[in-house]
């Protein structure tokens, strides 16, 4: 059974561009969540996603945006992008609502924004 | 609101030592969920054991072992006889039940070396 894809590896961009990120979640899974990992603030949650509905939502501004579509890939979006904006992202999935749930996670897009 | 707080940022052990990494968690609800995850130099998190508030048996998996103890808020993590392998940041995480299914909130993790 593959585990959770995230497209690209690494990516490298400038300030104000803006950048998608991609995550195929296991076969199966309805649920995706999106974190954003760096050395001073940790894992901190962007957003849930569950049968192509947004479910929860973090304290992250408008520039970070989500969708899910029918085959439960995700994407999330940063537009405008910001020095800070360099991190780790990690998508993960599970059966049903990620609150509960064990939680499979991705390897990441590293993000950095020059 | 919920917290996990990890105090311990770096641990660093000789192979086959005992090794306790700290969770202590802060939450209003009564029913909630807490975890351990695993994440190796490869960047993926690994689930490692799920626990809800109403089960406070201790759990232990070949050299894991888990001390949950409500009274003191803190689920401890043990790895008894350490390995090479077990190098990897550690994080606790907690989630809420009685507000909304409320996101995972993740200690900022616990940075485990183990030395040959």
């Amino acid at each position: 059974k593959a585990g959770v894809t995230q497209t690209p590896r690494y990516l490298i961009k400038t300030r104000g561009q803006q950048v998608t990120l991609s995550c195929s979640p296991i076969s199966g899974h309805r649920s995706v969540s999106w974190y954003q990992q760096t050395p001073g603030q940790g894992l901190q949650f962007l957003f849930e996603y569950f049968s192509e509905t947004q479910r929860n939502k973090g304290n992250f501004p408008g520039r970070f945006s989500g969708r899910q579509f029918s085959n439960s890939r995700s994407e999330m979006n940063v537009s405008t992008l910001e020095l800070g904006d360099s991190a780790l992202y990690l998508c993960a999935s599970s059966r049903d609502t990620a609150s509960n749930e064990k939680l499979f996670f991705g390897s990441g897009t590293q993000l950095s924004v020059l | 609101a919920q917290k996990v707080t990890q105090a311990q940022t770096e641990i660093s052990v000789v192979e086959k030592e005992d090794v306790t990494l700290d969770c202590v968690y802060e939450t209003r609800d009564t029913t909630y969920y807490l975890f351990w995850y695993k994440q190796p130099p490869s960047g993926e998190l690994v689930f490692l054991i799920r626990r809800n508030s109403f089960d406070e048996q201790n759990e232990i998996s070949g050299r894991y072992s888990w001390n949950f103890q409500k009274s003191t808020s803190s689920f401890n993590f043990t790895i008894t006889a350490s390995q090479v392998v077990d190098s990897a940041v550690y994080f606790c995480a907690l989630s809420e039940k009685n507000s909304g299914n409320t996101p995972l909130v993740f200690g900022k993790g616990t940075r485990l070396s183990v030395i040959a």
